[in-house]
């Protein structure tokens, strides 16, 4: 275990929905990244959140978006869902200045 | 950009058999090597990390992996597998050079076990 902590564990949408997942960071980490796992694939870089402020994005459409709250947690959003957003999402938590990035157990989204 | 490549997406191996799993990655400056593993049902765990040093690294539950770069390789080995490393393996490079840390993952190699 990694101290690292998703809620929820599964979600059904349906297209045009909207939807929030959160996460908590491991004791200590300051930085939070997400990922998005499709079927099949590995992760994906979606963005990256230090001090609540995104300092660095992967190439997601702005529908995704996010928020880092002052104890470290934080949130994603995904608006207007699509069948291709269906995939497993992913938290991952890191000290400052650390290169080693620990992940949580994921959220598993279905979008109807 | 970055890219990483695993060539082998699915591994079907005897307990006791040695292992190697290839991973190939695409970039010119300095990377964070990485090898996570993922068992069925859990979450993504590190199995170990290269950032300088010796090129050959080990990792836990008896794995190693050695960075070539002149190959811009990261091949992860154990020289005898148990049906408990029955998983999926993801190779992953970093770099700090865009000013944050993201990680680029391979699709993954899926290793069967068997008894």
């Amino acid at each position: 275990e990694t101290g690292v902590t998703q809620s929820p564990t599964h979600l059904i949408k349906t297209r045009g929905q909207q939807v929030t997942l959160r996460c908590s960071s491991q004791s200590g980490h300051n930085t939070v990244s997400w990922y998005q796992q499709a079927l099949g694939q590995g992760p994906q870089f979606i963005f990256q959140y230090y001090r609540e402020e995104e300092n660095g994005r992967g190439n997601f459409p702005p529908r995704f978006s996010g928020l880092q709250f002052p104890n470290y947690s934080s949130e994603l959003n995904v608006n207007a869902l699509e069948l291709d957003d269906s995939a497993l999402y992913l938290c991952a938590s890191s000290g400052q200045g650390e290169e080693t990035q620990y992940f949580g157990p994921g959220t598993r989204l279905l979008v109807l | 950009a970055q890219s990483v490549s695993q060539h082998n997406h699915h591994v079907i191996l005897s307990e006791a058999a040695s292992l190697e799993l290839g991973c190939n990655y695409s970039y010119g400056g300095t990377v964070n090597l990485f090898w996570y593993v993922q068992y069925p049902g859990q979450h993504l765990q590190l199995l170990l990390k290269y950032f300088s040093g010796d090129p050959l690294v080990k990792g836990i539950k008896g794995f190693e992996a050695e960075f070539i770069k002149s190959k811009f390789s990261f091949n992860l080995r154990k020289p005898s597998v148990q049906w408990s490393d029955t998983a999926e393996y993801f190779c992953a490079v970093s770099s700090m050079n865009t000013g944050f840390q993201k990680l680029v993952f391979g699709t993954g190699t899926r290793l069967l076990v068997s008894p």
